[in-house]
């Protein structure tokens, strides 16, 4: 069972826009989620994360909120720039101890001139 | 960035063969992950490490073996290697204080 989903394999926005990136859980014992970014033909980077305490994480034009009524997740990137071209996974952390990630499938953004 | 290094970057092999992937990190984490990337699944665990000769599967575990005998490597083992296990290979690690991981840059395996 795929209990993190990334509805949408692919967005394309206008540069300058705001993007909007959404993840829906399942498992309401989450508490800690991730944002990964990644170019073809290099490793996921760790973009920001948030805490289940918090329903809202800044930092620079990355925002990410929680709606855990909802069980729902949203990264907003304002204001769009060409480099945010980029496959985004979201992620909560598993078991306690060896702190295991899953990811979802992925949301490819275009961010076009 | 994290000194993460993987080798090799591109492999090319037969079924049935063996295949051994190595994760070499120089950061002295505790913890060291192995992931498989595929179109339609996200990145999904294979195994992992939380110390030397310490490991656990993973979601997916099945045809692959690892072993951590120093903490700076970390290899994945298919034993026999079959067409289903043609993906990118992911290594990652994380400092046991903090919850991100960090990847390394990936291996490309192709099995024929």
């Amino acid at each position: 069972d795929q209990q993190v989903k990334q509805n949408s394999p692919s967005l394309s926005v206008q540069e300058g826009r705001i993007s909007i990136l959404n993840c829906d859980y399942t498992n309401s014992m989450f508490d800690y989620f991730l944002w990964y970014k990644k170019y073809p033909a290099e490793g996921p980077t760790f973009l920001i994360s948030i805490s289940s305490i918090k329903d809202k994480n800044e930092d620079g034009r990355f925002t990410v909120f929680l709606n855990k009524s909802a069980k729902h997740l949203s990264l907003h990137i304002v204001p769009s720039q060409p480099g945010d071209s980029a496959v985004y996974f979201c992620a909560y952390l598993g078991i306690q101890g060896a702190q295991k990630l899953v990811f979802g499938q992925g949301t490819r953004l275009t961010i076009n001139p | 960035d994290a000194g993460i290094t993987q080798s090799p970057r591109h492999k090319v092999t037969e079924t049935g063969t063996p295949v051994t992937l190595r994760c070499h990190q120089t950061e002295n984490h505790r913890y060291m992950y192995w992931y498989r990337q595929d179109p339609g699944h996200g990145l999904r665990l294979i195994h992992y490490s939380y110390g030397v000769k310490d490991t656990d599967k993973g979601e997916v575990s099945d045809g692959y073996s690892v072993s951590r005998s120093k903490t700076e490597d970390f290899l994945l083992t298919l034993e026999s290697a079959t067409s289903s296990q043609t993906s990118v290979y992911f290594c990652a690690i994380r400092e046991t204080a903090y919850n991100e991981q960090f990847f390394g840059p990936g291996t490309r395996l192709t099995v024929l």
